[in-house]
C-alpha cells in the first residue's frame, strides 16, 4: 500500500500570510494526487487534482504542485474562510489512500 | 443540481447489518466511476470501496474486504454499500463519492453508523 504522509499537521497563521502544506508518498504515484478541504461538520471538497490543477469554482489563491512522490498545496493568502482542515489523497493505486491531515487555524 | 444523497445510516448492534444508499442527481451515474470513504470521530478520511462506472471492478479496504459489498443500479442513478458484521471500529460518517482523474470531484452530505449495544 503507498503510505502518504502530510506535514506539518497543524498550522496557525494571519490573514494574508502563505501558508504551504506538504505531502509525501512511500512511492511513486506520478501526478495522481488529489487535495481536498473539509470544514467541520461537512463533507470534503475538491481543490486540487491531478496534482496542480484547480477544481471548477475553487479560489486561485490555492495551487498544488509536485510530482513523482513529493507534493505541495500552497495558500498564496489566507483568508478568515480557509480555516480547515486540508488533505492529499493518492489515486495511482488501490487501496486509495489519505494523508493524516493539515488542520489550517487562521489567527 | 449536480449532488449525491446517502441514506440508511444508524444505529446497529455490533455483528448487525445495515445497507447504505447514494442517490445521484444532475449528471449521467452510468458513467463515473463511484467510491465510499468514511471517517471515524474525530479521525481522518478513509477509503472504503470502489466500483467501476459498469462495475466490471470493485475493490475494497482490507478492513472490510469479506464484509462489506459494494454494488450500483445505474437504471436507478444509485449506489449500495451492503454492510455485514458490522464492529465498533466501523463507527464513522460515510461518504459516497464520485471518482474522476483518481480523485474524488463530487462527495455527498454522510450518513452516519454508529455500531454500539
Amino acid at each position: 500500500d503507498i503510505q502518504m504522509t502530510q506535514s506539518p499537521s497543524s498550522v496557525s497563521a494571519s490573514v494574508g500570510d502563505r501558508v504551504t502544506i506538504t505531502c509525501r508518498a512511500s512511492q511513486g504515484i506520478s501526478s495522481w494526487l488529489a487535495w481536498y478541504q473539509q470544514k467541520p461538520g461537512k463533507a470534503p471538497t475538491l481543490l486540487i487534482y491531478a496534482a496542480a490543477t484547480l477544481q471548477s469554482g475553487v479560489p486561485s489563491r490555492f495551487s498544488g504542485s509536485g510530482s513523482g512522490a513529493d507534493f505541495t498545496l500552497t495558500i498564496s493568502s489566507l483568508q478568515p474562510e480557509d480555516s480547515a482542515t486540508y488533505y492529499c489523497q493518492q489515486g495511482n493505486s488501490f487501496p486509495l489512500t489519505f494523508g493524516g491531515g493539515t488542520k489550517v487555524e487562521v489567527k | 443540481e449536480v449532488q449525491l444523497v446517502e441514506s440508511g445510516g444508524g444505529l446497529v448492534q455490533p455483528g448487525g447489518s445495515l445497507r447504505l444508499s447514494c442517490i445521484a442527481s444532475g449528471f449521467t451515474f452510468s458513467n463515473h466511476e463511484m467510491k465510499w470513504v468514511r471517517q471515524a470521530p474525530g479521525k481522518g478520511l478513509e477509503w472504503v470501496s470502489y466500483i467501476s462506472s459498469s462495475a466490471s471492478t470493485i475493490y475494497y479496504a482490507d478492513s472490510v474486504k469479506g464484509r462489506f459489498t459494494i454494488s450500483r443500479d445505474n437504471a436507478k442513478r444509485s449506489l449500495y454499500l451492503q454492510m455485514k458484521s458490522l464492529r465498533a471500529e466501523d463507527t464513522a460518517v460515510y461518504y459516497c463519492a464520485r471518482r474522476s482523474y483518481g480523485s474524488g470531484d463530487l462527495w455527498g452530505q454522510g450518513t452516519l453508523v454508529t455500531v454500539s449495544s
